[in-house]
């Protein structure tokens, strides 16, 4: 079935470094790939998403680009905020009907000042 | 603001209780989704509505759950004689079937069942 895995967390960095936050997928056809994030006791808002191979999504600073020849959607950041602190989560949307999302289990980012 | 909202925010209940949460979606959206989530974990699909038709539920959601949208707009999730294991944050996200398909989620409604 389909399935999202996403680095291991927690990711600690200090304010102003570079973000990497690894996102595989596995699914059937041509899915639809998003990045939520989610603060402490909220839910989730939307960070960026891409329809199809080699699109770029970005939004605040991140970046995140389909490469379906590696099944990734990595998530980037070359300048991170205290602020970016949360919990980020990828996920997928299979086309042709089907309408779960099919998150992977996050990823806690702390940045330290 | 026009985004999905949810009440309660939290809710606190004895097990065995019946509990039901409401979820109002984004007002031009026809789609509705509840998912489910555990400390630690990404969100799990429950169900989801096209308007007021439920057109698909996951098999995690057991003859105590029943969600309903009985006029296609908000939307109510209840949960009969909870468990410990219930206790989770329930998400309500909306969409529109024309275009790009973007669920949008509410808050959420962190459920603890003591």
């Amino acid at each position: 079935g389909d399935s999202v895995t996403q680095m291991e967390g927690p990711v600690t960095l200090s304010e102003e470094a570079f973000l990497t936050i690894n996102c595989t997928y596995t699914a059937t056809g041509y899915p639809s790939l998003f990045w939520y994030v989610q603060y402490p006791g909220e839910g989730l808002q939307l960070l960026l998403k891409a329809t199809k191979a080699d699109d770029k999504g970005s939004n605040k600073g991140f970046e995140a680009t389909y490469r379906k020849e590696t099944t990734s959607f990595h998530l980037e950041k070359g300048s991170v905020q205290v602020s970016d602190s949360a919990v980020y989560f990828c996920a997928l949307l299979r086309t042709g009907g089907y309408n779960k999302l099919i998150f992977g289990a996050g990823t806690r980012l702390a940045v330290h000042p | 603001d026009t985004g999905v909202s949810q009440n309660p925010r939290h809710k606190i209940t004895k097990r065995g209780q019946n509990v039901t949460f409401r979820c109002d979606p984004i007002s031009e959206h026809n789609r509705l989704y509840w998912y489910r989530q555990t400390l630690g974990q990404g969100p799990e699909f429950l169900t989801y509505f096209q308007n007021e038709a439920q057109l698909e539920k996951s098999r995690l959601l057991s003859d105590r759950f029943s969600a309903e949208r009985p006029k296609g707009s908000f939307s109510t999730l209840e949960i009969q004689r909870t468990e410990q294991g219930d206790s989770a944050m329930y998400l309500c996200a909306s969409s529109f079937t024309r275009g790009e398909e973007t669920q949008y989620f509410g808050p959420g409604t962190r459920l603890l069942v003591l």
